[in-house]
């Protein structure tokens, strides 16, 4: 079983709101990343990161932003929440021996009203 | 084109094999994946495979892979209802994932 840990599982939110999700691991891992999924299943890469102090955008354009000040920490902040973000927001983490297995968290649907 | 292509849906009798398809892009991917994705839950990783194979068999899985059309496949021998889920396949480009488009599979009791 794999330990990354997303919260909060679910979230409603009003528009303009901030907020931050959550995701930690404790396997050590070096690579960490975010993505968005569509309604219709598809998964877009938003963020990923490398190591510790590096970040970098992914192939989907999002106005959200992203730190890794820790290891085991990869937090994904929306400055002005809108409704266009309603979505479910997957992290997920690997690390850099052999296969790039990646281990994903549970998920946070957010769902900005 | 850049993307991963699968069809979206699949319905099977319990009982009988499923098979699931994909069409990667990157002839360079050094290992292609398969990860399932239950309702409300995160992925998991089923099986991957090395892109210098043509097959492998995990249990009631089996992955099949044809570089050259650069076509993926994964098979599911005598489908059960907890097999319902919606399978991503995943091509590797520089530590990415690309995933596929999800295909939604039902097995009907």
């Amino acid at each position: 079983e794999a330990d990354i840990y997303q919260t909060p599982r679910y979230l409603v939110i009003g528009t303009g709101k901030k907020i931050t999700l959550e995701c930690s691991q404790t396997m050590g891992h070096d690579k960490m990343y975010w993505y968005q999924q569509d309604p219709g299943m598809e998964l877009h890469l938003i963020h990923y990161s490398y190591g510790v102090n590096s970040t970098e955008k992914g192939d989907l354009s999002s106005e959200s932003t992203v730190s890794r000040i820790r290891t085991e920490h990869f937090p994904l902040t929306l400055e002005s929440a809108r409704p266009s973000h309603t979505s479910q927001y997957l992290c997920a983490s690997s690390d850099s021996a052999g296969v790039n297995i990646q281990y994903f968290g549970a998920g946070t649907r957010l769902s900005v009203l | 084109g850049e993307d991963v292509e699968q069809s979206l849906f699949l319905s099977v009798r319990e009982g009988d094999s499923s098979v699931i398809n994909c069409t990667y892009t990157d002839s360079s991917s050094t290992y292609l994946y398969w990860y399932k994705q239950e309702p409300g839950a995160g992925l998991q990783l089923l099986t991957y495979i090395f892109s210098n194979m043509d097959m492998k068999q995990d249990q009631r899985l089996t992955v099949l892979l044809n570089k050259k059309d650069k076509h993926l496949s994964l098979r599911i021998a005598d489908t059960q209802t907890g097999d319902s889920a919606i399978y991503f396949c995943a091509e590797e480009r520089t530590y990415k994932y690309i995933f596929g488009t999800g295909t939604r599979l039902k097995v009907l009791a």
